[in-house]
């Protein structure tokens, strides 16, 4: 298997602008992570999504992130406007099912927003 | 509430030391717990878990042992190499609702000179 694929891998953006970022989870994973890392504040959850539907959205940080999964191996993060402080590591991780099941990382979008 | 508690870093060593990242957690009952590591420029990788309660997880030389006397999962390896320069993060889901959520520690980043 190929593993959680994210895209893009660098994204450098000015502040006010539009950001997508994307995410494949791994074939027959039901479960979708979005985390966000900086040195500040560590590895943040974001939100999950079970069976393409979003469960807990309790650590999306405000009405400027929106997540989405129209399908089962398809997901997008999008921040309208972002901002300088949304600069990151973007970490996108399926799982399989099942409490305490091992959660799978792909490599990360590192966002710079100038 | 949840939450996990590991041995702030950085941690310095030479090449064949012998390695302890302490790790500890607040949890109702008694969850998996986990070992992540992250290379430089990656997501995370599971290194290792337990399921229940004196298992003992190990792979590449690194051994953990669950122990709910004392709620702690400290990582060990015998023998460090430079290749094991990373970050360490200590976790487990959560106990609530939202079983699917994995709980992280802060990370301790270890650094191994040749």
């Amino acid at each position: 298997d190929a593993g959680v694929i994210q895209s893009p891998r660098h994204e450098v953006t000015e502040m006010g602008q539009e950001v997508t970022l994307r995410c494949k989870p791994i074939s027959g994973h039901d479960y979708l992570f979005w985390y966000r890392q900086t040195m500040m504040r560590g590895l943040e959850l974001l939100i999950y999504f079970n069976n393409n539907v979003p469960i807990d959205d309790s650590g999306m940080p405000e009405d400027r992130f929106s997540a989405k999964m129209p399908n089962a191996s398809f997901s997008t993060l999008k921040i309208q406007p972002s901002e300088p402080r949304d600069s990151a590591v973007y970490f996108c991780a399926s799982t399989l099912g099942g409490w305490g099941d091992t959660q799978y990382f792909g490599p990360g979008t590192r966002l710079t927003v100038l | 509430g949840d939450s996990v508690t590991q041995m702030e870093g950085p941690v310095t060593l030479s090449e064949e030391a012998f390695l302890t990242i302490n790790c500890t957690y607040t949890a109702t009952g008694y969850p998996s717990l986990f070992w992540y590591v992250q290379y430089p420029g990656e997501g995370l990788q599971l290194l290792l878990k337990a399921t229940k309660a004196d298992d003992k997880g190990s792979n590449k030389g690194f051994e953990a042992t669950y122990r709910k006397e004392t709620t702690s999962f400290h990582l060990e390896k015998g023998s460090v190499q430079v290749s094991d320069s990373a970050v360490y993060f200590c976790a487990h889901p959560n106990s609530g609702g939202s079983n699917y959520k994995l709980t992280f520690g802060k990370g301790t980043l270890l650094t191994v000179n040749p």
